[in-house]
């Protein structure tokens, strides 16, 4: 079963600056990776997939990179909505599986 | 819009059985496999397992195998789980999510594109 590493659980930053979030899995899952996105109070949003593309509707502030084993979430110039928990998660086929890390908190 | 409107908390006593809802609207529901996920407080979100709307076609994620079930009524656009033998454990947000596809090669993946809000389910000893 593969496992997936954030760091750091919590990051404190201000609006503007730019941040890198990393994800780091237990053995290889090529660029099956996605990125949700998760407002207090709020159901969890789709931000990345496939590691690097973008989902409808977000802004090219964020950005991802990575294959393999190791990958980041990059948002540039934080904007006061992006504070919140940002998750990775592994996606696979035959037979199905997702699996999600323990996020890592942007918080002001 | 794309909507999945869950059903309300439950509270429940250790050992009973609890089953949420979660109606789809604003597209076509027999195109899209739904996927339930947990999420315990201050935990990370956890695949439960997804079903087909039209054929009822199931796949479970092996923790929840033998606990879970799952069922859609086409008619209404509507997609049921039932999580049995609740323990204290089971305590968490339980969320449905509609499966899209992609495919950046000549392999197809899903990822979860929209989300209901969510449904508290409390178990106590």
């Amino acid at each position: 079963e593969i496992v997936l590493a954030q760091s750091p659980a919590t990051l404190s930053v201000s609006p503007g600056e730019r941040v890198t979030l990393s994800c780091r899995a237990s053995q290889t899952v090529n660029t099956n990776l996605a990125w949700y996105q998760q407002r207090p109070g709020q159901s969890p949003r789709i931000i990345i997939y496939d590691a690097s593309t973008r989902a409808t509707g977000i802004p090219d502030r964020f950005s991802g990179s990575g294959s393999g084993t190791d990958f980041t979430l990059t948002i540039a110039g934080l904007q006061s909505e992006d504070f919140a928990v940002y998750y990775c998660q592994h996606y696979k086929n035959l037979p199905p599986m997702y699996t999600f890390g323990q996020g890592t908190k942007l918080e002001i | 819009q794309v909507q999945l409107v869950q059903s309300g908390p439950e509270v429940k006593k250790s050992g009973a059985s609890v089953k949420l809802s979660c109606k789809a609207s604003g597209y076509n529901f027999n195109n899209h496999y739904i996927h339930w996920v947990r999420q315990a407080p201050g935990q990370g979100p956890e695949w439960m397992g997804m079903i087909k709307p039209n054929n009822q076609r199931t796949s479970l994620a092996q923790s929840f195998q033998g606990r879970v079930t799952m069922a859609t009524d086409t008619s209404t656009s509507a997609v049921y789980m039932e999580l049995s033998g609740l323990a204290p454990e089971d305590t968490a947000m339980y969320y449905c999510a509609r499966g899209a596809t992609f495919c950046p090669s000549a392999d197809c993946y899903t990822i979860f594109d929209s989300w209901g809000q969510g449904a508290l389910v409390s178990v106590s000893s």
